[in-house]
């Protein structure tokens, strides 16, 4: 059965440093997520993509952020200058649309910023 | 998005069917119900999704009251790999599916030897 990846699992930075998260969503999927969860809290939306641009981010999704689909399989986050709070669960999901969008998410990176 | 609101947490024995209530009683008439489960800080874990008519599949059932204000997720013969946090999420389905999930705090389903 087809699923979502990530890597790495466990993500360790220096604050003020950049991450870059990847994913690799199911292959006939189109539409990207990045969800993040912080420790003992809700799982949180930050931004969906669809067609190589942005359909819609959250509040979270500041500045520092950013995603690429770089080459048409890989779909990543970037964090450019990292802080503290950034200490979460990453998970990447990607539904295929078209009438059938339940979405899949992947096993998570864990970034921790010390 | 319609608000949900769950039980925080339930205890069901091994082998006896997990009845997970969720009430939306704000839920509109293009919104549909969706079950997910997140397992120990895995990805959510699709269930289940309906809109007024009562769904199985074979994970689970899902029944919807008939005025939509509330719904029970039911798992048949749980084990403890069912052990889980159990959000119930009402929002538009559209054939374009850009729309983001909004999760709650869930019930956290634990299930007893």
């Amino acid at each position: 059965e087809p699923e979502v990846t990530q890597t790495p699992s466990h993500q360790v930075t220096q604050m003020g440093q950049e991450v870059i998260l990847r994913c690799v969503p199911i292959s006939n999927h189109l539409y990207f997520y990045w969800y993040r969860q912080i420790l003992g809290q809700k799982v949180e939306f930050l931004v969906s993509f669809y067609n190589n641009e942005i359909s819609e981010k959250s509040e979270i999704f500041d500045d520092q952020f950013s995603v690429e689909r770089p080459d048409g399989s890989n779909f990543t986050l970037k964090i450019r200058s990292t802080k503290l709070e950034d200490s979460a669960m990453y998970f990447c999901a990607s539904t295929r649309g078209l009438g059938n969008n339940e979405q899949f998410f992947g096993p998570g990176t864990r970034l921790t910023v010390l | 998005d319609a608000k949900t609101t769950q039980p925080p947490s339930m205890d069901c024995a091994e082998g006896r069917a997990a009845n997970l209530p969720c009430n939306h009683s704000t839920i509109s008439g293009n919104e549909y119900v969706y079950w997910y489960r997140q397992i120990h800080s895995q990805g959510p874990q699709y269930i289940i999704h309906g809109l007024k008519n009562n769904e199985t599949n074979e994970m689970a059932s899902l029944i919807i009251t008939e005025d939509r204000k509330s719904s029970t997720l039911i798992l048949p013969h749980a084990t403890l790999r069912d052990t889980a946090v159990y959000y119930c999420i009402v929002r538009v389905r559209r054939n374009f599916g850009n729309e983001k999930l909004t999760f709650g705090t869930g019930t956290r389903l634990t299930i007893i030897p």
